[in-house]
Formats: structure tokens, sequence, C-alpha cells
């Protein structure tokens, strides 16, 4: 069974300019979540997916952060304009189903905002 | 504010010992338990998972849980130096959310 697929996997770019993450989750699974994991802290949610629909955006930047997951698989984050402090590991974590035991993460994708 | 709370470390151990990783949380309403290892640069492997009170053991792990003391722990039984990580506490919420802790780094000395 092939694991959630990231890309790309390091992304450097000057504040004030946007970057997009991609996410492919594991076959089958509804749900879809994004973290952010900065430096020495665990990772903290960004945005849940349930199929297409937003379970909970409640933690992310809406200003300048958007995500969406068109037809309930992939899904995109979006980030304009970056700030320095958006420098942080993106990962994409998926599950069978809401509140379902067990997240499958992606391997990350490391931004360094300059 | 939901919290879960871990002491940074590093814990430092040497091969063989048993090394004990501790995790505090603030929402009493929270009914499922996580233990995610995450090595430097790679993305958290869940390794264990617990949602009553008492001891659970998975090979050389073993998380323990205490509910009235809102307290979760893992031990590992004769550490590897392979075991040297970067330990994640994480506590499902009411809503289903998965907070996470800022983890505790585990260093086994061989």
């Amino acid at each position: 069974e092939a694991g959630v697929a990231q890309s790309p996997r390091y992304k450097i770019i000057e504040k004030r300019q946007s970057v997009a993450f991609w996410c492919n989750p594991i076959s089958g699974h509804a749900t879809l979540y994004w973290y952010q994991q900065i430096l020495g802290q665990g990772p903290k949610l960004l945005i849940q997916f349930q199929n297409n629909g937003v379970v909970d955006d409640s933690q992310l930047p809406k200003d300048r952060f958007s995500a969406e997951r068109l037809k309930g698989v992939d899904s995109t984050l979006k980030i304009q304009p970056a700030k320095l402090e958006d420098s942080a590991v993106y990962l994409c974590a998926s599950s069978l189903y809401e509140g379902t035991d067990t997240q499958y993460f992606g391997p990350g994708t490391r931004l360094t905002v300059l | 504010q939901k919290e879960v709370e871990q002491n940074s470390g590093p814990l430092s151990v040497p091969e063989g010992a048993i090394a004990s990783l501790n995790c505090t949380y603030s929402d009493r309403g929270s009914q499922s338990f996580f233990w995610y290892r995450q090595y430097s640069g790679k993305s958290p492997e869940l390794i264990m998972s617990i949602y009553s009170n008492g001891d659970k053991e998975d090979g050389r792990f073993t998380a323990q849980l205490n509910k009235a003391s809102q307290y979760v722990s893992l031990l590992i039984r004769d550490s590897q130096p392979s075991d040297s990580a970067t330990y994640l506490c994480a506590v499902m919420d009411s809503s289903y959310k998965l907070i996470f802790g800022s983890g505790t780094r585990l260093l086994v000395r061989p």
C-alpha cells in the first residue's frame, strides 16, 4: 500500500513570495490533515478535510493560508504572501475516516522563508 | 486552550536500560492517547495507542494511562541506540482533533 505522498520535499522562498504544497493521501482515506511543525515543537493542525469538506480550519491563518481538496483526493496548501515565521515543516496526514485512530503522515515539505 | 505537556529533554539512558517518557494533558474529555516517534528530519510514526486506564504492552514498549491524573507515559525496555529519537505524545480531544506535545528527545548511549 502506497503511503501519503507530498511534494516538493524542500522549498526556499523569500518573504512576501507565494508557495504551494501538494499532498496525495493513502487511497481510500476520507480524512486529510495539514499540520505545521516548527522546529522544536510538535505538529499543529492547520486544517482537516473530510472528503471535499472542511471539518476544522480554526488554526489556519486565513489571511495568508488557503487549502483545497478537490474531488476528495489530492489537496494543496498555499501560502501567500509568506512571512519569516512560516518557516517550518508542513506535514500532510490521512486517515480512513474522521475520528479513527491512526493518522498516517507523509514525509513533509520543509519550507524556509528568507 | 487544550494543552499537552512534555519534558523536552534530552533524556539520556545507557543501552539496555529502561527509558521512561512522560506526558500530561489538560482536556479531561480526551479519550484516545498516542505516542509517536520522530527521527530527525523524518515524519512522525505511530508506535503506541492507549484508550483505557492501565498498561498496554507491545514488544519493548509499554504505554501507561491514568485519566484521573491526566497522565500518560511510555516505557521503553532494553533501550537501543536506534531508539534515539524525539517521542511525541498526542491526545485526541472530544472533537477528534489530535493535539501534540512538543516532544521529548531520547538519547540512548552505546
